[in-house]
């Protein structure tokens, strides 16, 4: 569902450490996953997705990781760099012909020196 | 890769006027468009889904009316405030998708502000 109203929740890591970055979503049906990167006053980018019937992908840098037992997906960024600072935002798409994507609450990532 | 322009990236308006905001596909045809709203240190909520052709389909509580959404070709959908008011002051984003189950393409957004 959606997070109205609600503080965007905040990690911060040291540069070159490995960031891990969670989402609970909301609908056991759901077929597809998408993480994505949003900078401040821009539309999120595509990082990384996942279908259902796959449980790890790999891509540069980033990993994500399904689990549907706890309906909880994970984004791991492997040595972190300034530039990843930005807010994160899991989504998810239902499952069969539902086409619109539901976003997770988001989580901002801030890396330091 | 797919390309979705947003226009205007920004735009200032006076209350009780109107504002239209353009999507465009650049490279690829858009089955199914769908505009957001985010307002600060929130996700993207869904506003509505439009296909091609067809009237927008609006999710609870988004105003047709006060929201008009035109998607006459497979490359272009409008979202128009109407009688715009303060409280629509938002970022507004524009996704297209393509006939794959899978394909999700994000505009740039765009900053509403209402005055």
């Amino acid at each position: 569902g959606e997070s109205v109203g609600l503080h965007l929740p905040t990690l911060s890591v040291q540069e070159g450490d490995n960031s891990i970055i969670n989402c609970a979503y909301s609908n056991s049906a759901s077929d597809y996953f998408i993480w994505y990167k949003q900078e401040s006053g821009k539309g999120p980018q595509f990082i990384i997705d996942i279908r259902s019937n796959m449980d790890k992908r790999q891509g540069q840098r980033v990993t994500v990781l399904l689990n549907k037992t706890v309906k909880h997906l994970s984004l791991q960024i492997a040595a972190t760099q300034p530039g990843d600072s930005a807010v994160y935002f899991c989504a998810e798409k239902g499952p069969g012909s539902a086409r619109q994507l539901t976003f997770g609450s988001g989580t901002q990532l801030t890396v330091l020196p | 890769g797919a390309v979705v322009s947003q226009h205007p990236s920004r735009v200032i308006c006076k209350s009780g006027t109107s504002v239209k905001i353009e999507c465009r596909s650049l490279d690829f045809q858009a089955t199914t468009m769908f505009w957001y709203r985010q307002f600060p240190k929130q996700s993207l909520m869904l506003m509505a889904t439009s296909n091609e052709g067809s009237k927008a389909t609006y999710e609870q509580g988004v105003e047709k009316d006060k929201f008009l959404i035109n998607h006459a070709s497979l490359t272009l959908s409008t979202l128009t405030v109407t009688s715009a008011h303060p409280e629509d002051s938002s970022f507004y984003i524009c996704s297209a998708k393509d006939s794959s189950n899978y394909g999700y393409t994000f505009g740039s957004g765009t900053r509403l502000t209402v005055v």
